[in-house]
């Protein structure tokens, strides 16, 4: 079973579009993140949510929007999507405790042309 | 706030040598520390992680990192390389500031290993 899966895999779309990644744990973590990789391999955080409720936004455009029906789940959802949003995203959960590692998802690698 | 620091892009090394890829922390209490690998078109695997107590920390795929309080680092080391470890190594710290919960990781060093 897949501790974190994300689809899809790979989106492919045009300036303008709106378009939503999904994200599904099933290791009953209570938190949930969305992670942005660039193309030279930073990862930044942009959102992080604890038992569905937001607790860091890190400054990311209000195009982005992170929605989470239940802790098992952390859906993002982009509007407008610009060139510059190409990137691959991960989503990732963990426990809530400090010393608790994170699990990633596969990443959705999101083209915008 | 936490962060951590990569000082090398890269590493090569011969295949059966040691290996260790460097990471620096800069924290405020004690620091919660980790170690991911990620392989090409692949996401982020848990490598290993300091939380407290022993200073080397044995982790997957015979890896190993050792916390140094007095120098501030939290090197990954293997002491037999493998062509199979070339991959992208992440260093990340837990960050607990600001009421919010996430790893910060550094820039990422891309190891290869050749015969």
């Amino acid at each position: 079973d897949t501790a974190v899966s994300q689809t899809p895999k790979y989106l492919v779309t045009q300036m303008g579009n709106d378009k939503s990644i999904k994200c599904e744990q099933n290791l009953g973590h209570d938190t949930m993140y969305w992670y942005k990789q660039d193309s030279k391999k930073f990862l930044k955080i942009m959102f992080s949510y604890n038992n569905k409720e937001l607790i860091i936004n890190e400054t990311v455009p209000n195009r982005f929007s992170p929605k989470s029906p239940d802790k098992a789940h952390l859906n993002l959802h982009i509007n407008s999507l610009e060139l510059g949003d190409s990137a691959v995203y991960f989503c990732a959960s963990s426990q809530t405790q400090g010393g608790a590692e994170a699990f990633f998802g596969q990443g959705t690698r999101l083209t915008v042309v | 706030a936490q962060s951590v620091a990569q000082p090398e892009d890269q590493v090569n090394v011969a295949e059966g040598n040691p290996l260790t890829v460097k990471c620096t922390y800069s924290v405020s209490g004690n620091p919660y520390l980790f170690w991911y690998v990620q392989y090409p078109n692949r996401g982020l695997q848990f490598l290993l992680k300091y939380i407290t107590g022993d200073n080397l920390v044995k982790g997957s795929y015979g890896f190993e990192a050792e916390f140094n309080k007095s120098q501030t680092s939290f090197h990954l080391k293997k002491p037999s390389a493998l062509v199979s470890d070339s991959a992208l190594y992440f260093c990340a710290v837990r960050d607990l500031g600001g009421g919010g919960n996430k790893l910060t990781f550094g820039t990422g060093t891309q190891l290869k290993v050749e015969l």
